[in-house]
């Protein structure tokens, strides 16, 4: 069974501070997709990552593939409270491509 | 907007009863997914249709559930005999050609 396991569930910090979110896995991925979701909404999606080792900037947000495809981090530098929501990391498996997600991280950004 | 979109947003019905819940994809996405989402998990995979071909079912998925996409369109999840254990967030997506895809915004389902 193919799992992601997300670290930490939960995060709560002061406006301006950094932060990473963590997802492991023990299976390799062909691509890993982040997505913020907000209470009541779907998920949105951020960014998706395919090769080993890659780097991807959003604003101040910066992902990472691992070098075995097998892992994830999300860096936020400088957060601020419109960061705050449920941060999903999530697997296309199969020749369906259905996704398996994270159970995610819940990021509070005090103001 | 031309994002997927769900009806209705969020639905409140009693044990036993039946509902229906309809997914609009992106227009040229040929394929779409039905996931559910319980509070404080991430959303797990239920079905996938290519075009109106249903190609995939869950275990999770329970005869008491059907999913339609007629005409490769729209697609329904109908629920029939709701139980309390069926609350919680339903949630479409659809996929062009490549591998990433794209939620609409859910619909919340509360059985009482």
């Amino acid at each position: 069974t193919q799992l992601l396991e997300q670290s930490p569930q939960f995060l709560s910090i002061q406006e301006g501070e950094n932060l990473t979110v963590y997802c492991n896995s023990s299976s390799v991925f062909s691509s890993l997709q982040w997505y913020r979701q907000e209470p009541g909404e779907g998920p949105v999606l951020l960014v998706t990552v395919v090769t080993g080792g890659e780097v991807k900037k959003l604003k101040r947000l910066t992902f990472q593939f691992g070098d075995a495809r097998k892992d994830s981090s999300l860096h936020i530098t400088a957060a601020q409270p419109g960061d705050t929501g449920l941060y999903l990391c999530a697997a296309p498996v199969d020749s369906s491509y259905k996704l398996i997600f994270g159970s995610g991280t819940r990021l509070l950004v005090r103001p | 907007d031309t994002g997927v979109s769900q009806d209705p947003r969020h639905k409140i019905t009693k044990r036993g009863q039946n509902v229906t819940f309809r997914c609009d994809p992106i227009s040229e996405h040929n394929r779409l997914y039905w996931y559910r989402q319980t509070l404080g998990q991430g959303p797990e995979f239920l079905t996938y249709f290519q075009n109106e071909a249903q190609l995939e079912k869950s275990r999770l998925l329970s005869d008491r559930f059907s999913a339609e996409r007629p005409k490769g369109s729209f697609s329904t999840l109908e629920i029939q005999r709701t139980e309390q254990g069926d609350s919680a967030m339903y949630l479409c997506a659809s996929r062009p050609m490549g591998y990433e895809q794209f939620f609409g915004p859910g619909t919340r389902l509360t059985v009482l």
